[in-house]
């Protein structure tokens, strides 16, 4: 069964642009959830997708957004870029619809994203 | 609000040598706890969870027992491998917070020398 699967993998892109990045979860796997790893910050939610509908979001401002397809794949967008985005952004999908919090997310390697 | 307190890396040893990392938690509702480990370019995996009060879960020789009373999930195991440097993060997911979210400790970097 293939992973979490995201791309690209690398990014490097100037403040004030705007970047998308993609994120195909496991195959069956209906909910899919973006986290920013920062050194200074640590793991941080940004928001979870299930079933095309936003369940929560994380303490981020409006800049940072996402959708999810039917398909279930996510994209997620930062507008407006700024120094301070800098981060591994880390995709992960759980068969959260099995109705268990217990459910593990199953992570993608992420995403490198530097702006310049 | 949820957190997760983790003991402050780096931490190396020697191989062989017996590894605890210590979390401990606060939870508004009634948490399952995980331990993910990221090794260096790579995404964070799943090492083990633990469910409800008392369960210990293991995996590749290492164990954690959560502790409600202590609102512990400490990580240990028997003989570290120089494979098992990487970056372990202890994380609760809370049902009672009403959204399938971790909240991660900072983690911890362990060096394992030959």
């Amino acid at each position: 069964k293939a992973g979490v699967t995201q791309t690209p993998r690398y990014l490097i892109k100037t403040r004030g642009q705007q970047v998308t990045l993609s994120c195909s979860p496991i195959s069956g796997h209906r909910s899919v959830s973006w986290y920013q790893q920062t050194p200074g910050q640590g793991l941080q939610f940004l928001f979870e997708y299930f079933s095309e509908t936003q369940r929560n979001k994380g303490n981020f401002p409006g800049r940072f957004s996402g959708r999810q397809f039917s398909n279930s794949r996510s994209e997620m967008n930062v507008s407006t870029l700024e120094l301070g985005d800098s981060a591994l952004y880390l995709c992960a999908s759980s068969n959260r619809d099995r109705g268990s919090y217990n459910s593990p997310l199953h992570f993608g390697n992420g995403t490198r994203l530097t702006v310049t | 609000g949820n957190s997760v307190t983790q003991m402050e890396g780096p931490v190396t040893l020697s191989e062989e040598a017996f590894l605890t990392i210590n979390c401990t938690y606060t939870a508004t509702g009634y948490p399952s706890l995980f331990w993910y480990v990221q090794y260096p370019g790579e995404g964070l995996q799943l090492l083990l969870k633990a469910t409800k009060a008392d369960d210990k879960g293991s995996n590749k020789g290492f164990e954690a027992t959560y502790r409600k009373e202590t609102t512990s999930f400490h990580l240990e195991k028997g003989s570290v491998q120089v494979s098992d440097s990487a970056v372990y993060f202890c994380a609760l997911s809370d049902a009672g917070a009403g959204s399938y979210q971790l909240t991660f400790g900072k983690g911890t970097k362990l060096s394992v020398i030959p």
